[in-house]
């Protein structure tokens, strides 16, 4: 079973929709992180969590919103989609100064 | 702010030929350097990380990454690259918990 679970896997949504996507993992570990990825811009940071009470803003937070439910979920919310939040999306987490282990990503279209 | 760049957006290579993918970074603090490789179609997966020691760091699959902290680069190398290293490859900087990632690096090794 895979360590970093995200569902859905593809999403594909209207301009005005909220939508949720969410973060599991089994690691046990305490920080929990949200990537979009742009061609040619690499994975950018949206909002990060250290443990289920702190939750930080990233270098491209607006427009996103994130709730960590318990220490093994981690999910990011698009109050008001638009079409440039279309992108591929990662959840990672860590412990410590420990690697950051990254999930299986999700696709989301917005038309 | 630390930020990281990634000089080639495209590397093709022949298979069995040596690559070289180059990775410059700035920082006014110590960091940890890391590069992951994102097959087609699934999540970061890590190939290797220097956090203190030795400059030359070996990782999986035949991967090695030089730190050269006077030219703040980290350059990843393969001897002999096979077809299944087709791949996108990002380098990283991580400061205070944080990661930074480059634009990434798209390797197509040819027959």
């Amino acid at each position: 079973d895979a360590d970093v679970t995200q569902t859905p896997r593809n999403r594909i949504t209207k301009t005005g929709k909220r939508i949720m996507l969410e973060c599991s993992q089994t690691k046990g570990h305490d920080r929990m992180y949200w990537y979009r990825q742009d061609p040619g811009l690499g994975l950018r940071l949206i909002y990060y969590s250290f443990d289920v009470k702190d939750i930080n803003k990233g270098e491209i937070s607006d427009g996103y919103s994130v709730s960590r439910q318990a220490q093994a979920k981690f999910s990011l919310s698009l109050e008001s989609a638009i079409p440039n939040q279309t992108a591929l999306y990662f959840c990672a987490t860590r412990r410590g100064t420990d690697t950051q282990y990254f999930g299986p990503g999700t696709r989301l279209t917005v038309l | 702010a630390q930020s990281v760049t990634q000089l080639d957006s495209q590397v093709p290579v022949f298979e069995e030929a040596p690559v070289e993918l180059r990775c410059n970074y700035s920082s006014s603090v110590s960091v940890y350097l890391f590069w992951y490789v994102q097959y087609p179609n699934q999540g970061l997966q890590l190939l290797l990380k220097y956090l203190s020691g030795s400059t030359l760091v070996k990782g999986i699959n035949g991967f090695e990454a030089e730190f050269n902290k006077s030219q703040t680069s980290f350059h990843l190398r393969k001897p002999s690259v096979h077809i299944s290293d087709t791949a996108e490859y990002f380098c990283a900087v991580a400061i205070r918990n944080k990661l930074t990632f480059g634009g990434g690096t798209r390797v197509l090794v040819k027959p």
